[in-house]
């Protein structure tokens, strides 16, 4: 069984601050790992993943994540937040037993970017 | 490519009701998810298809059936709606292979009422 825990279900930052939304992770196996992002009134869009290559990921509009085995978490990071950021985010690990490889996902983190 | 579309929009149905979601994706992926999305749950699979003609359960499928007689479409049904069936519903898709990355589509805000 593979299950994803998000510390925080709101985060509010002020412009050009430190964006860090914690994610950790529990799974049988070897995880695959992904950040989802959602815009009010919309579908989830992919920021970053990790597939077991590189420790430190780089995804869209500035975001990365670390995988640390040891610690079990895939933690999200921006240098600076924008406005624009403001925005649900969710971590998710993939089943990747089985044949469709099903994501289970975190609760989410709504993040707030205030002035 | 349009990606993964999902109709309507919107919905507001009455208890006892039913309807179909439909879903449709111009991807050719093999993979397809229905996830319902509550409030501070997260998103919970429904059911899913690895391929037409084959579905199978996710977390959540009670009051639901799907089925799957083609690559492109994936729709989702409800009969005897509740208004625990309230809900954002995402469809998603996924090609073979090692990514896993999965792809969503915009939703349907559906309330029972």
């Amino acid at each position: 069984a593979q299950s994803v825990t998000q510390l925080g279900s709101h985060v509010s930052v002020s412009e050009g601050a430190l964006v860090l939304l914690r994610c950790n992770y529990s799974s049988s196996v070897p995880p695959y790992l992904f950040w989802y992002v959602q815009y009010p009134n919309q579908g989830l869009q992919l920021l970053l993943k990790y597939t077991s290559a590189a420790t430190l990921v780089k995804g869209i509009n500035g975001f990365e994540a670390e995988f640390k085995k040891s610690e079990t978490s895939f933690h999200l990071t921006k240098p600076s937040a924008h406005m624009s950021d403001a925005a649900e985010y969710f971590c998710a690990v993939s089943d990747r037993t089985g044949t469709a490889s099903k994501l289970t996902f975190g609760t989410g983190t709504r993040l707030q970017v205030t002035l | 490519n349009a990606g993964v579309t999902q109709t309507p929009k919107f919905r507001i149905l009455k208890i006892g009701q039913s309807m179909t979601l439909q879903c449709t994706q111009d991807m050719n992926h093999n993979y397809m998810y229905w996830y319902r999305q509550d409030p501070g749950m997260g998103l919970k699979l429904i059911y899913y298809s690895v391929g037409a003609g084959i579905t199978d359960k996710g977390e959540v499928p009670n009051g639901y059936n799907v089925s799957r007689s083609t690559t492109e479409d994936f729709p989702l049904r409800l009969e005897l709606a509740a208004p625990s069936q309230t809900s954002v519903y995402f469809c998603a898709s996924r090609t073979t292979g090692n990514s896993y990355e999965q792809y969503f589509g915009p939703g349907t805000r559906l309330t029972v009422t």
